[in-house]
């Protein structure tokens, strides 16, 4: 099956830094990579879709500038969560799906294992 | 801005008996998606309805998407501690970019 892996699994950084996120799909090509934000017990809030070779859509609300999506290639894009606040700190989980086909049908959203920031 | 609410938000039950969590809107989507997610993963997905009143079962767990495609309730049987998790339903988000959207979540406790 595919899979997709985030590096890191956990950081805990100083207000003011910032951060760099890796989400890899590691058996397949992903023209379109999503970065979702999770707080605890709360569900899974949309934050961008990334498309390799062009930049970003943000959804409504969230800042661009704040949180920089680079999709490098077919395999890697990378979020990075610049001047960390600590309200910042959350679990923030990348998805990647394949070149063809709608969603839901042969091609599915394949999830990371998500990443922890803790902003201190 | 499509809307997914979930029931019961939290449900603690004992080994061995049933549940059904439910999902609804008030938009009709060409498919929706049921996906559990445990503590410090991502979620995983476990099925995908496409048809109106499409019933799938895996296992001990039960999927219905609704006759007019607006809702879905997944039914589980003789819950066991492994059913533990996050239950989230998700469906095509009518925005493009094949974005998704996420139910408010439905957190299920088993006890043993």
């Amino acid at each position: 099956g595919a899979v997709v892996s985030q590096h890191p699994s956990w950081v805990i950084c100083k207000s003011g830094t910032s951060v760099k996120i890796e989400c890899r799909s590691l058996d397949f090509q992903a023209t379109t990579m999503f970065w979702y934000r999770q707080f605890p017990k709360q569900s899974l809030m949309l934050m961008a879709t990334s498309n390799e070779g062009s930049k970003a859509t943000y959804e409504q609300g969230v800042e661009k500038d704040k949180f920089l999506i680079n999709h490098a290639s077919l395999t890697l894009s990378t979020l990075t969560v610049t001047s960390a606040h600590p309200e910042d700190s959350s679990f923030y989980i990348c998805s990647a799906r394949s070149f063809r086909g709608h969603p839901f049908s042969t091609d599915t959203q394949y999830f990371g294992p998500g990443t922890r920031l803790t902003v201190l | 801005t499509q809307l997914l609410e979930q029931s019961p938000q939290f449900l603690s039950i004992q080994e061995g008996e049933n549940l059904t969590v439910y999902c609804n809107s008030s938009s009709v989507f060409s498919s929706l998606q049921w996906y559990r997610q445990e503590p410090g993963e991502g979620p995983v997905l476990l099925v995908t309805v496409v048809t109106g009143g499409e019933v799938k079962k895996l296992k001990r767990l039960t999927f219905q998407f609704g006759d007019a495609r607006k809702d879905s309730s997944l039914h589980i049987t003789a819950a066991q501690p492994g059913d533990t998790g996050l239950y989230l339903c998700a469906a095509p988000n009518s925005g493009g970019y094949q974005k998704v959207t996420f139910g408010t979540g439905t957190k299920l406790q088993v006890i043993p």
